[in-house]
């Protein structure tokens, strides 16, 4: 079974817009992250924004926020005010404590930010 | 701070050829990962480091595949003889404590990857 699965394989906005990709997840170990990653064409994989499964407030981080929905196990990404700069691949990954520190990431969602 | 160095940035090869990638990692994190991400695909997780002692290396393909961390700093990676479902993005991270301390503080920082062509 996937661990993470990120269901939109594309997504397009207009810049200024808000907008949401989901990440849902599956493990049974009680303490886990969940982070989101951006990749553009560079090829370089940068750091968003993390959740930790103990969190009891939804992580921020400027214009990203993290829509963490335990029972659900979905860790949706919303960035709000969309720029020409938020075009690129973003991942969704999971760390569960008990299998160690590497991270499992979903297959990815492309945004694509237009005038 | 530097970020993850990673080279080459390119690298094409034919098939049964040897190839070999370099990465320094942030100056004091203690772990150091290589990643490999096929088109189309989130990173895969090859080997792990901890300083420089190897913490999983369940998904190295060990009979062509090493990899090293001399003085736990840099590391490299090497394929040898290369087939052609290599081609891939080889990707370093690292972070400052590799899971002892959790949470945010454990963020891996990725390199710039090396892309590789087998043909």
């Amino acid at each position: 079974a996937q661990k993470i699965t990120q269901t939109q394989p594309g997504m397009f906005v207009q810049e200024k817009e808000a907008v949401t990709l989901d990440c849902t997840y599956d493990t049974s170990d009680p303490s886990y992250g969940l982070f989101w990653y951006k990749q553009p064409s560079s090829g370089e994989m940068i750091f968003l924004i993390y959740q930790g499964s103990y969190d009891q407030q939804n992580a921020t981080e400027g214009r990203y926020s993290l829509n963490f929905q335990k029972a659900r196990k979905s860790a949706n990404l919303v960035i709000s005010a969309s720029q020409l700069g938020d075009s690129a691949m973003y991942f969704c990954a999971m760390r569960e404590w008990q299998a160690g520190t590497a991270l499992i990431f979903g297959k990815g969602t492309t945004l694509s930010v237009s005038s | 701070e530097a970020g993850v160095a990673q080279s080459p940035r390119y690298k094409i090869i034919e098939k049964r050829q040897s190839v070999a990638f370099w990465c320094n990692p942030i100056s004091g994190h203690a772990t150091l990962y290589w990643y490999q991400q096929i088109l189309g695909q989130g990173p895969k997780l090859l080997i792990q480091f901890q300083n420089n002692g190897v913490v999983d290396d369940s998904q190295l393909p060990k009979d062509r595949f090493s990899a090293e961390r001399l003085k736990g700093v840099d590391s490299t990676l090497k394929i040898q003889p290369a087939k052609l479902e290599d081609s891939a993005v080889y990707l370093c991270a690292s972070s400052p404590e590799g899971g002892l301390a959790g949470g945010n503080t454990d963020t891996q920082y990725f390199g710039p990857g090396t892309r590789l062509t087998v043909l």
